[in-house]
């Protein structure tokens, strides 16, 4: 069936270095890949998201690149803050219609002062 | 003020017991969510409608049960079939019928105690 993968399950980084959280979907009619931070006993917060359209998308410290052939996608962060912290969500869905969005089990990061 | 909005945001259910967690939303979305997290977990899906009067299951409905009578309610009940049901819940909805298609909106979630 429809599946995410998501790793590392937990990263840890100095503050300023970058962090990457890499994602691979099995459904190749997925076309929709969104990002989500969550602090803890909190809902989870679009960051950014990716159609299939482009490869890559930038939004000031935070980046997404897609690879369509290989199925991956992955969640750029640089200039890591101690803000950054949290728990982060790849997941990947179909556009054409409401279906069913797939959630990757998450990456707990940790950014070390 | 748009978006979606659950109920209550703590509850307790004692052993034996049904509850149910409202999800409301004014977005006019079709498509409904709940979702179960266990402390340090991921999402995992319960049930989810894409349109009224209709709805799936997810992957783990054992101990649930849903309805979607009106287009912006969406409430979850936990059954006392559920065996432990401690833990965050979390509605959403998506907006697939737009052009920026599928946003997930997420209610503030709701966690769930048994004593």
């Amino acid at each position: 069936g429809e599946n995410v993968e998501q790793h590392p399950s937990t990263l840890s980084v100095q503050e300023g270095d970058s962090a990457v959280i890499k994602c691979t979907y099995s459904d190749s009619a997925s076309n929709y890949f969104p990002w989500y931070k969550q602090e803890l006993g909190k809902r989870p917060q679009l960051i950014i998201d990716i159609r299939s359209n482009v490869g890559e998308k930038k939004d000031q410290r935070i980046a997404v690149t897609l690879n369509k052939t290989a199925k991956h996608f992955s969640l750029h962060i640089t200039e890591t803050q101690p803000e950054d912290s949290a728990v982060y969500f790849c997941a990947a869905s179909k556009r054409s219609s409401a279906s069913k969005i797939i959630f990757g089990s998450g990456t707990r990061l940790s950014i070390r002062p | 003020d748009g978006g979606i909005t659950q109920s209550p945001k703590y509850l307790f259910r004692k052993e034996g017991q049904n509850v149910t967690l409202s999800c409301e939303q004014n977005l006019n979305h079709d498509a409904m969510y709940w979702y179960r997290q266990d402390p340090g977990q991921g999402l995992r899906l319960i049930y989810y409608s894409q349109i009224v009067n209709d709805f799936q299951k997810g992957d783990i409905a054992e101990g649930y049960s849903v309805s979607r009578e009106k287009k912006e309610s969406f409430p979850l009940t936990v059954t006392s079939a559920q065996k432990n049901p401690t833990a965050f819940y979390l509605c959403a909805s998506i907006d697939g019928g737009k052009i920026s298609g599928n946003t997930i909106y997420f209610g503030e979630g709701s966690w769930l105690t048994v004593v």
